[in-house]
């Protein structure tokens, strides 16, 4: 049981590149989510999905697109990269309250982290 | 909306020392609530949680008692260890919410 999985571990892009950061769970978790971490601002909430097929807008959106065609995967894409997109990357997983309470979200579990440096 | 508010680090300890990182919430109804810890170059791991008032979780040591009057969930140690050097992050769910809400963090250095 690996868990969520995240790749790459250490990521630097130019300025206006773009690149796709691949999550993965195996704990069949119908939510999942995207954070970016900031020295001294926290988890920020970027994209979340409570199932396949569904994905919401979180905290900092803007620069950012998901999808959610599987479970078990939900990658985070960067249109074009921006020096202010440096930071750490993390995905998390939970179960959710199922088909009678959805959008309630247990305890999640976070993946290693995406370090991105953009320049 | 619902918040979480925890004490703003770092907090700097001896070894064997007692901590306290205090956390107090806002929310609407009874939310679940959890405590994280990431150390250095890691992702965030649960620690303990707690889903109703009077709860009490525990973990390694640690403890926080789900205090529904004061609405807070503050996370207590007898003894710390140079091992426990790390981030910790006070969060709730709400039954509303369909997020998890985090606190800022609380830097922990122990000393040897």
């Amino acid at each position: 049981n690996a868990g969520v999985t995240q790749t790459p571990k250490f990521q630097v892009l130019k300025t206006g590149q773009s690149m796709t950061l691949q999550c993965a769970q195996d704990m069949n978790h119908e939510y999942m989510s995207w954070y970016r971490q900031d020295p001294g601002m926290g988890l920020r909430l970027i994209h979340y999905s409570v199932g396949a097929g569904i994905t919401d807008q979180g905290e900092v959106p803007n620069g950012y697109n998901v999808s959610r065609s599987t479970t078990e995967d939900f990658p985070l894409r960067l249109l074009s990269a921006a020096p202010s997109q440096t930071s750490v990357y993390f995905c998390a997983s939970s179960y959710s309250g199922g088909t009678s309470h959805p959008r309630v979200v247990y305890e999640q579990y976070f993946g290693p982290g995406t370090r991105l440096t953009v320049t | 909306g619902d918040s979480v508010t925890q004490m703003e680090g770092p907090v700097t300890l001896s070894e064997e020392a007692f901590l306290t990182i205090n956390c107090t919430y806002t929310a609407t109804g009874y939310p679940s609530l959890f405590w994280y810890v990431q150390y250095p170059g890691e992702g965030l791991q649960l620690l303990l949680k707690a889903t109703k008032a009077d709860d009490k979780g525990s973990n390694k040591g640690f403890e926080a008692t789900y205090r529904k009057e004061t609405t807070s969930f503050h996370l207590e140690k007898g003894s710390v260890q140079v091992s426990d050097s790390a981030v910790y992050f006070c969060a709730l769910s709400g039954p509303r919410d369909d997020k998890i809400i985090f606190g800022k963090g609380t830097r922990l250095h122990i000393l040897p």
